[in-house]
């Protein structure tokens, strides 16, 4: 059974860094063809992707914020960290770990996703 | 404003069916396969369909998905009042390098 579970603040100060923890189970991310990703809804809106990170550690991520974001994995603990820095009030969204099948690009499991709101 | 667009809103009465467009270019949809995603309200989106046309194990066959050229589809038949919700397509931009979603459509069920 395959699970995801997002840990982190509920709370950050704008300029802050943000540090996100998917904790997942049920597969590997050594395994080829596997991805885990963030992905981001602010309230009432879209839903945006951030960033994937793939079974060979290659990385993806949204051109619009390219620039503030890092994703990692530690294989050896089932975790994938996302790493956003600068972090500003129109931030403040629900966000998702997912596990992505890259044959395909699709995702097949959701996180129930976390809520962080930027604000001082 | 998203690479993918989806009209905003659909709805529908109990037991007809609707179809939700997505529409795209060459470099994502024209390239690649497209997914979609229901999202009830305050819960996470769930897969509905993969690779244009393919059924998760588990959903209905009341939903099913094509593509042709940049555009894709889902339709929905046999509505029911569950099926209320937000709906996303989905795919790999090539010039982007990395995925993306559409804006979403709100379906209501009259």
């Amino acid at each position: 059974q395959v699970t995801l579970r997002e840990s982190g603040p509920a709370l950050v100060k704008p300029t802050q860094t943000l540090t996100l923890t998917c904790t997942f189970s049920g597969f590997s991310l050594s395994t080829n063809g596997m991805c885990v990703s963030w992905i981001r809804q602010s309230p009432g809106k879209a839903l945006e992707w951030l960033a994937v990170i793939d079974w060979d550690n290659d990385k993806y991520y949204s051109t619009s914020l390219k620039t503030r974001l890092t994703i990692s994995k530690d294989t050896s603990k089932d975790q994938v960290v996302l790493k956003m820095a600068n972090m500003d009030p129109l931030d403040t969204a629900t966000y998702y770990c997912a596990r992505v099948i890259w044959n395909g690009i699709y995702v097949d499991h959701w996180g129930q996703g976390t809520l962080v709101t930027v604000s001082s | 404003q998203s690479v993918l667009t989806q009209p905003p809103s659909a709805s529908e009465t109990p037991g007809q069916r609707v179809v939700i467009s997505c529409s795209g270019s060459r470099s994502n949809i024209g390239s690649n396969f497209v997914s979609w995603y229901r999202q009830l309200p305050g819960t996470a989106p769930t897969l509905l369909i993969y690779k244009n046309s393919q059924w998760p194990s588990g959903v209905s066959g009341r939903f099913s998905g094509s593509k042709s050229g940049t555009s894709a589809s889902l339709a929905i038949s046999g509505l029911q009042s569950e099926d209320e919700a937000d709906y996303y397509c989905a795919t790999w931009d090539d010039s982007l390098n990395g995925p993306v979603f559409g804006g979403g459509t709100k379906l209501t069920v009259l």
